[in-house]
């Protein structure tokens, strides 16, 4: 099977601008998860999709948004970017015999200049 | 946002050493997960835990579950040059939303040939 992939790679933009980023989950699964890593704040949980429905939710501004597509891809976006907002973001997807189990694709660097 | 501890921060060993890293919570967690990081790339599962006292191996890897429910255990034997990365616990807390990780602020290993 093909693993999580995510689009594109890198990123550069302007502090003010909105960005779209993609995940494709593995396919069967249902699940994907948005995380944001960044050297002081670590690994954090953005928001999780199941079934076009966000299931879950962490403890960003409604800046950051989300949507899951009929076919499990997903897309987050951020609105208003801030410098704040460079860093890593991941994709994970969860599905088939262990729920639990998150399978991350290579993510997004995301810089805000 | 909510982070577990995990220690050491950082590990430099020489090849052929065994390593030892240990996450931990004030709070009872259901599922423990290890991730492996390589720079610029996503987390590759490692090992995943269910039940209290759990000890699951993957190749040189062996992972224990804490009998207390708040912590988890990796074990590396015989490190090799390719082991470097960053290795991260990740839980899901009890009465926690599913799949919604809370991850470990990550163990640095550096391994001299």
């Amino acid at each position: 099977k093909a693993g999580v992939t995510q689009t594109p790679r890198y990123l550069i933009k302007t502090r003010g601008q909105q960005v779209t980023l993609s995940c494709s989950p593995i396919s069967g699964h249902r699940s994907v998860s948005w995380y944001q890593q960044t050297p002081g704040q670590g690994l954090q949980f953005l928001f999780e999709y199941f079934s076009e429905t966000q299931r879950n939710k962490g403890n960003f501004p409604g800046r950051f948004s989300g949507r899951q597509f009929s076919n499990s891809r997903s897309e987050m976006n951020v609105s208003t970017l801030e410098l704040g907002d460079s860093a890593l973001y991941l994709c994970a997807s969860s599905g088939g015999g262990n729920v639990y189990e998150q399978y991350f694709g290579p993510g997004t660097r995301l810089t805000v200049t | 946002g909510q982070q577990l501890n995990q220690s050491p921060q950082s590990m430099f060993i020489q090849e052929g050493e065994d390593v030892s890293m240990n996450c931990t919570s004030s709070s009872i967690f259901n599922t423990w997960l290890w991730y492996k990081q390589d720079p610029g790339e996503g987390p590759v599962l490692l090992i995943a835990l269910y039940k209290a006292g759990e000890l699951t191996s993957n190749g040189r890897l062996t992972a224990q579950f804490g009998i207390t429910r708040k912590d988890s255990f990796l074990n590396i034997s015989a490190s090799i040059p390719s082991d470097v990365g960053i290795y991260f616990c990740a839980g899901q807390p009890y009465g926690g939303a599913t799949n919604k990780l809370i991850f470990g602020t990550g163990t640095l290993l550096a391994v001299q040939p």
